[in-house]
C-alpha cells in the first residue's frame, strides 16, 4: 500500500494561513489523495481530496505538485477550532476500503 | 449532514465478557467499517460491510466479528474480551463510489477491558 508522510508537529498563530504538507512518493495512478482531521475526543472529519488539479473547498485548499509526489493542505485563516490532528491518506479507486490513516500532523493553533 | 452515531462514548468491561459496540447512521449509505485506533499505529481495518448481511474482514479481524442486519446498524462483537482490545473504536460509512467517496466516522467508543 502506498504510504505518506507527514511532519509530527506543526504550530501556527491565528488568522495566518497555514500549510500542512505531505510526501507520498510512492502514489499510484489510481489513488486519490485525501484530507481528514480529528479534534480531540472526535471521530475523524472529512477536509478535502483530490486526483490531480489543485482543489478548494469552504474549509481549505489542496495544492498537488505536478508529479503528485507530495501535496500540501491550505488552511486559509487558522482558528483555535482548527486545532486538531491532520491525515493525508491515499485511498485507491478501485479498493475502496483500504485506507490507511498513519500518524498525522498535530497542528497547534497559537491565539 | 450525515450522521453516524456510536451508542457509547465510553465502555468498560471485564476480560472473557461479549462486548457489544452498536453502530447506525442515517444517510442510506452501502459501506459501513469498524476502525480500531491506537496510539502510534494510526486507524486500523476490523471489518467492512458493504450490504446487508455481507462482511469482510479487514486487516485485524481476530477476536472481533460483526453483524450486518439492517443498513443502517453495523455492529462489532468481541467475542470474549481480552485486556489487548482496550482501545478507541471507530465507526464510518460511505456511499457506494470506490476511493473517491468520503468516509463519515462517529465520534469513537473508548472502550477498557479489566
Amino acid at each position: 500500500d502506498a504510504k505518506t508522510t507527514q511532519p509530527n508537529s506543526m504550530e501556527s498563530n491565528e488568522e495566518e494561513p497555514v500549510h500542512l504538507p505531505c510526501n507520498h512518493s510512492t502514489i499510484s495512478g489510481t489513488d486519490y489523495i485525501h484530507w481528514y482531521r480529528q479534534l480531540p475526543s472526535q471521530g475523524p472529519e472529512y477536509v478535502i481530496h483530490g486526483l490531480t488539479s489543485n482543489v478548494n473547498n469552504r474549509m481549505a485548499s489542496l495544492a498537488i505538485a505536478e508529479d503528485r509526489k507530495s501535496s500540501t493542505l491550505i488552511l486559509h485563516r487558522a482558528t483555535l477550532r482548527d486545532a486538531a490532528v491532520y491525515y493525508c491518506i491515499l485511498r485507491d479507486t478501485h479498493n475502496f476500503n483500504k485506507f490507511y490513516f498513519g500518524s498525522g500532523t498535530k497542528l497547534n493553533v497559537k491565539p | 449532514d450525515v450522521k453516524v452515531t456510536q451508542s457509547s462514548r465510553y465502555l468498560v468491561k471485564r476480560t472473557g465478557e461479549k462486548v457489544f459496540l452498536e453502530c447506525v447512521q442515517d444517510m442510506d449509505h452501502e459501506n459501513m467499517f469498524w476502525y480500531r485506533q491506537d496510539p502510534g499505529l494510526g486507524l486500523r481495518l476490523i471489518y467492512f460491510s458493504y450490504d446487508v448481511k455481507m462482511k469482510e474482514k479487514g486487516d485485524i479481524p481476530e477476536g472481533y466479528s460483526v453483524s450486518r442486519e439492517k443498513k443502517e446498524r453495523f455492529s462489532l462483537i468481541l467475542e470474549s474480551a481480552s485486556t489487548n482490545q482496550t482501545s478507541m473504536y471507530l465507526c464510518a460509512s460511505t456511499i457506494q463510489g470506490g476511493g473517491l467517496m468520503p468516509q463519515h466516522f462517529g465520534d469513537g467508543t473508548r472502550l477498557s477491558i479489566l
